[in-house]
């Protein structure tokens, strides 16, 4: 593969299931991004990892949201009891870098919460 | 406030004319600055980056720095309608991992 693949590319969740986004990263890249763009907004930061240990987990909304790359490649985003205001797209980041520069994007993941 | 602001346009611009895209950062510390395209339905992809004050040129585009007025901006030359896309200033602070975005302008190039 030669980008960041994400799936599945449309969700539908009614309110209250739980749901999962999956993201394969750039073979090699260390570093793994996930943000949360909203409707005419930017992205805004949810997660970050590097190989296999999250380092920073400050942009979860709520502990509702959890995040892992138990190997260091693919990584899953998990809601739980999803709400309406969790509807967005959820986008996935790789870079060969530690340090932020330029980051390659899945092509996201569109969360609709019903 | 935000951390990174951007004007939300939308900015109309005839074919071959200049679009030029404005920018401002909080964080007087940041030293990494990033433009990224995005189309509609499209994920962003990276167009520009500049880590010192002036310009850096890169074929129609022209990214300029000003770390003293916190302010870094965004020229297209000779715009084409492929230009037509929303733009994502990103900003990094040191020693922080992540890139923190404006809302983005979006650019439509009148053929």
């Amino acid at each position: 593969g030669a980008g960041v693949s994400q799936s599945p590319r449309y969700k539908v969740a009614k309110r209250g299931q739980d749901v999962a986004l999956r993201c394969d990263p750039i073979s090699g890249h260390v570093s793994l991004f996930w943000y949360q763009q909203a409707l005419g907004q930017g992205p805004e930061f949810l997660t970050y990892f590097q190989n296999e240990a999250q380092l920073d987990k400050s942009g979860l909304p709520s502990d509702r949201f959890f995040a892992e790359r138990p190997e260091g490649s693919v990584s899953t985003l998990k809601i739980q009891r999803t709400q309406q205001e969790d509807s967005a797209v959820y986008l996935c980041a790789s870079s060969p870098r530690t340090k932020a520069g330029e980051l390659f994007f899945g092509e996201g993941s569109r969360l609709t919460v019903l | 406030q935000k951390e990174v602001e951007q004007n939300s346009g939308p900015l109309s611009v005839p074919e071959g004319a200049i679009a030029s895209l404005n920018c401002t950062y909080s964080d007087r510390g940041s030293q990494s600055f990033f433009w990224y395209r995005q189309y509609s339905g499209k994920s962003p992809e990276l167009i520009m980056s500049i880590y010192s004050n002036g310009d850096k040129e890169d074929g129609r585009f022209t990214a300029q720095l000003n770390k003293a007025s916190q302010y870094v901006s965004l020229l297209i030359r000779d715009s084409q309608p492929s230009d037509s896309a929303t733009y994502l200033c990103a900003v990094n602070s040191p020693g922080d991992y992540k890139l923190s975005f404006g809302a983005g302008t979006t650019v439509t190039v009148r053929a």
